[in-house]
């Protein structure tokens, strides 16, 4: 079946270092790919996306590329700031409407000055 | 409007109350979800509907019953929860037609649940 697996955290850093977070996943056919972000008490935003293959998704600073080859979607920021300290999902869906989403552990991110 | 919304945003509840959480969206999307989400967890599906009708329930027990009144409005009616059931609840809409992003997930901020 479908799977995502995400580095396991936390993940600490200083701000202004550079943030990688890896992402693999195992899938029949051509899954989207997403990001999502938690914030403290909050429900989950979309961060990024990616449909298709070699596809990057971009937002806030963030990227990640769909690499079919690697069956990767890394999450990557140059530069991180205090307030981006959250949980970051990873996820995939098969592109059937209505069928869930299906979530990496979650990694958490905690930046300090 | 490209949000989802929910009510209430907290709820405690004992054991033998009746509640209903509520989740609204106004895009137009045709699929719409119920998830459960425990502390550092991700979300867990429990239902989706398709269309108004329900495709999916995850084995969810009898104690959480779903409704889908309209396209744009789904609730989850909750009778005798247990102390376990306290949880972050996430309602999320996709747009359910053709197209690429047609599985792309929005979800509101959710209502926290206790149960005493």
């Amino acid at each position: 079946g479908n799977s995502v697996t995400q580095m396991e955290g936390p993940v600490t850093l200083s701000e202004e270092a550079f943030l990688t977070i890896n992402c693999t996943y195992t899938a029949t056919g051509y899954p989207s790919l997403f990001w999502y972000v938690q914030y403290p008490g909050e429900g989950l935003q979309l961060l990024l996306k990616a449909t298709k293959a070699d596809d990057k998704g971009s937002n806030k600073g963030f990227e990640a590329t769909y690499r079919k080859e690697t069956t990767s979607f890394h999450l990557e920021k140059g530069s991180v700031q205090v307030s981006d300290s959250a949980v970051y999902f990873c996820a995939l869906t098969s592109n059937q409407a209505g069928t869930a989403l299906i979530f990496g552990k979650g990694t958490t991110l905690s930046v300090s000055s | 409007d490209t949000e989802v919304t929910q009510t209430p945003k907290h709820l405690v509840m004992g054991m033998t109350n009746k509640k209903s959480l509520k989740c609204e969206q106004h895009m137009g999307h045709r699929a719409m979800y119920w998830y459960k989400q425990k502390a550092k967890k991700p979300p867990e599906l429990m239902f989706v509907y398709s269309y108004e009708k329900l495709s999916i329930n995850e084995s969810v027990p009898s104690r959480f019953s779903p409704e889908c009144p309209n396209s744009s409005l789904l609730n989850l009616h909750l009778h005798a929860l247990q102390p376990e059931d306290s949880a972050l609840y996430l309602c999320a809409s996709s747009p359910g037609a053709s197209g690429r992003a047609y599985n792309e997930q929005f979800f509101g901020p959710g209502t926290r649940l206790t149960v005493l």
